[in-house]
């Protein structure tokens, strides 16, 4: 079972910065927080993941509470391209070398001119 | 997505042909995982290989469904016999062999429809 709870979905004027929340209550120390996004019919792609920092790329920011039980991905400016599903999770850890990703159902982002 | 490549991306067969999909992991991953997205449901995990080892295959179905990733070559998922409920969009991974923060890829998917 996902480990992460994500609001159904969200509107986001197009230029506006787009700021989608993630509960983990239950993460563990050492559980980074990823978020994936998938675009209709592509396959999910990576934005971005952190473990008690905030984190920046290209993409977006990543803003983690201090303890670790939320977490906000920002979109700056928001672009219809942006427009798709993003998944926050957890990363599951197993025995050495196994990242099991346990996607949820998501947040819907629609992104409007 | 860019590196982990699969193929055929669309595929059609009738009930009780046999489905063979593949995949390349990106360049120096050598850790591969499957997922099946069923129409408009989410992706769930089916299988993590090794070169030539299934770590766990605790999401694959018991039957009729199969996966390995042999020394040379790509990932193969076999699905024998299959049935109208097979129809869904299959997605590779890869990642490399270390878990400090390593991020998994995926590939743009394979979408198996059944006839």
């Amino acid at each position: 079972d996902a480990k992460t709870t994500q609001p159904p979905s969200m509107d986001c004027a197009e230029g506006r910065a787009a700021n989608l929340p993630c509960n983990h209550s239950t993460i563990s120390g050492n559980e980074y927080v990823y978020w994936y996004r998938q675009i209709h019919s592509q396959g999910p792609q990576y934005i971005i993941h952190g473990l008690k920092n905030n984190e920046t790329n290209e993409m977006a920011s990543l803003i983690i509470t201090e303890d670790r039980k939320s977490s906000t991905l920002i979109l700056p400016h928001a672009t219809l391209r942006d427009t798709a599903v993003y998944y926050c999770i957890v990363r599951v850890d197993g025995y050495t070398g196994f990242q099991k990703l346990v996607f949820g159902t998501g947040t819907r982002l629609l992104v409007s001119p | 997505n860019a590196g982990v490549m699969q193929n055929p991306r669309h595929l059609v067969r009738r009930r009780g042909q046999e489905a063979r999909l593949r995949c390349s992991p990106m360049k120096g991953h050598s850790h591969v995982y499957w997922y099946r997205q069923l129409p408009e449901e989410g992706l769930k995990f089916m299988v993590y290989l090794q070169k030539e080892n299934i770590i766990d295959e605790s999401g694959m179905p018991k039957e009729r469904f199969s996966a390995e990733f042999p020394k040379e070559g790509p990932s193969i998922l076999r699905i024998q016999q299959v049935v109208r409920g097979d129809s869904a969009a299959y997605f590779c991974a890869s990642s490399p062999p270390t878990t400090e923060g390593n991020t998994i890829y995926f590939g743009e998917g394979s979408w198996l429809t059944v006839v």
